[in-house]
């Protein structure tokens, strides 16, 4: 376990609705990391926030967005959602540079 | 930005025999150099990382070597065992900067 909890597990959907997936850092990490992991795909980085402020992006699309609130939880809004948008979404921790510590990730298929 | 290319991208192995993955950044300010072991359905973690004052480091049965000069590095596993079959990932990053990871390796150990 390492200590970053996401919620959900397991997330079906239809296209063109909206989910939200949630993230818990470890208890002391201030930076919080969004990768996208499609099938036989590796990690692509989506987006960071580091201590409530956006600090790094990267492939992210326009129809996703991220928040990090005062307790240092963080949320990732996926809208218009696409058959392509199927996929495993971790969310990772660190304190500051150096070793991530990831979720066991949220499964979204969108149908 | 920072490319990082891992190969092979699948390796088969009998239990017991060496695996060698192998990856090539881009960037010569690169300075830390983790490796990620993510089995089936679980998240990745890290299992070992060098920064780049260290031509070497060992942990057991892993192993990880730094040529800076070349701008490549590579993970070694002796013995290997049925449980080490995962998809592995090498990531390289500087300062503040986020990791890239290279595409994954999924290494399968033989009985």
């Amino acid at each position: 376990d390492s200590g970053v909890t996401q919620t959900p597990k397991h997330l079906i959907t239809a296209t063109g609705q909206r989910v939200t997936l949630r993230c818990s850092p470890r208890s002391g990490d201030l930076s919080v990391y969004w990768y996208q992991q499609s099938l036989d795909q590796g990690l692509q980085f989506l987006i960071q926030y580091y201590n409530g402020e956006e600090r790094a992006k990267g492939n992210i699309l326009e129809r996703f967005s991220a928040q990090q609130f005062p307790d240092l939880h963080s949320e990732l809004n996926l809208s218009s959602l696409e058959l392509g948008d199927s996929a495993l979404y971790f969310c990772a921790s660190s304190v500051e540079v150096g070793e991530q510590f990831f979720g066991p990730g949220t499964r979204l298929t969108v149908l | 930005g920072e490319n990082v290319e891992q190969h092979p991208s699948t390796l088969s192995v009998q239990e017991g025999d060496s695996a060698v993955i192998k990856c090539t950044y881009s960037d010569s300010a690169s300075n830390y150099f983790p490796w990620y072991k993510q089995e089936l359905g679980k998240r990745p973690q890290l299992i070992i990382d060098i920064r780049s004052n260290v031509g070497e480091k060992k942990d057991q049965r892993i192993a990880v070597t730094l040529n800076k000069t070349a701008k490549h590095f590579s993970l070694h596993i002796t013995e290997t065992q049925p449980e080490d079959s995962a998809v592995y990932f090498c990531a390289a990053s500087r300062g503040s900067y986020i990791p890239t990871f290279g595409r994954g390796t999924s290494l399968i150990v033989h009985p």
